[in-house]
């Protein structure tokens, strides 16, 4: 166990529709970073929140956004769902904002049908 | 320039033997490479990390070695068991040092 949390553990939706992904960091973490992992994309990085700031992006979408909130916890919002959304989502969690170990969460699997 | 290349993208071993996982890459400002394990189902799992300052780097069965000219590095399991077989995947940080850019996985099977 990572210490890192998220719910769903799955979710089920249809196209056009939004849907919320949470994330609880180790305790004592203070970046929370988000993964979508595809079979023919791989992990690709999505963002990073440090200590309630946006520290960096990577391949996210304009229907994608996401936040922190003071108690450290993260959520990720994906509206406008499309079929290509279907996906693992991860979070993670390291102690710094830099190079440092970053602890993985289970997951939501995200269907959108 | 971004990019981490792994292969080989599915490795079949025997009980005992060796696996080993090689990656490479391309930016000369990546200085953070761990390994990452990855069962059916959950997400991944720290193993081991290297930075470019060693070339090898030995926790129990597991080795990286690394080779900053080549620039690659790779993993070895040694005495590789049924409970390894899972999803390898290596990755480097990237120039900002924040997040991790992963390469595509190993699906590694450990045949008793």
């Amino acid at each position: 166990d990572s210490g890192v949390t998220q719910t769903p553990k799955h979710l089920i939706t249809a196209t056009g529709q939004r849907v919320t992904l949470r994330c609880s960091p180790r305790s004592g973490d203070l970046s929370v970073y988000w993964y979508q992992q595809s079979l023919d994309q791989g992990l690709q990085f999505l963002i990073q929140y440090y200590n309630g700031e946006e520290r960096a992006k990577g391949n996210i979408l304009e229907r994608f956004s996401a936040q922190q909130f003071p108690d450290l916890h993260s959520e990720l919002n994906l509206s406008s769902l499309e079929l290509g959304d279907s996906a693992l989502y991860f979070c993670a969690s390291s102690h710094s904002g830099r190079t440092d170990t970053q602890y993985f969460g289970p997951g939501t699997r995200l269907t959108v049908l | 320039q971004q990019q981490v290349k792994q292969s080989p993208q599915s490795l079949i071993v025997q009980k005992g033997g060796i696996s080993i996982i090689n990656c490479a890459y391309e930016n000369t400002a990546f200085d953070y490479f761990p390994w990452y394990q990855q069962f059916p189902g959950k997400g991944p799992a720290l193993l081991i990390a290297i930075r470019p300052d060693v070339s090898e780097k030995k926790e129990g069965r597991f080795t990286i070695s690394f080779n900053k000219s080549a620039k690659q590095f790779s993993l070895h399991i040694m005495d590789s068991q049924p409970g390894d077989s899972a999803t390898y995947f290596c990755a480097a940080n990237n120039q900002a040092g924040t997040a991790l850019i992963f390469g595509k996985g190993t699906t590694l099977s450990v045949s008793s």
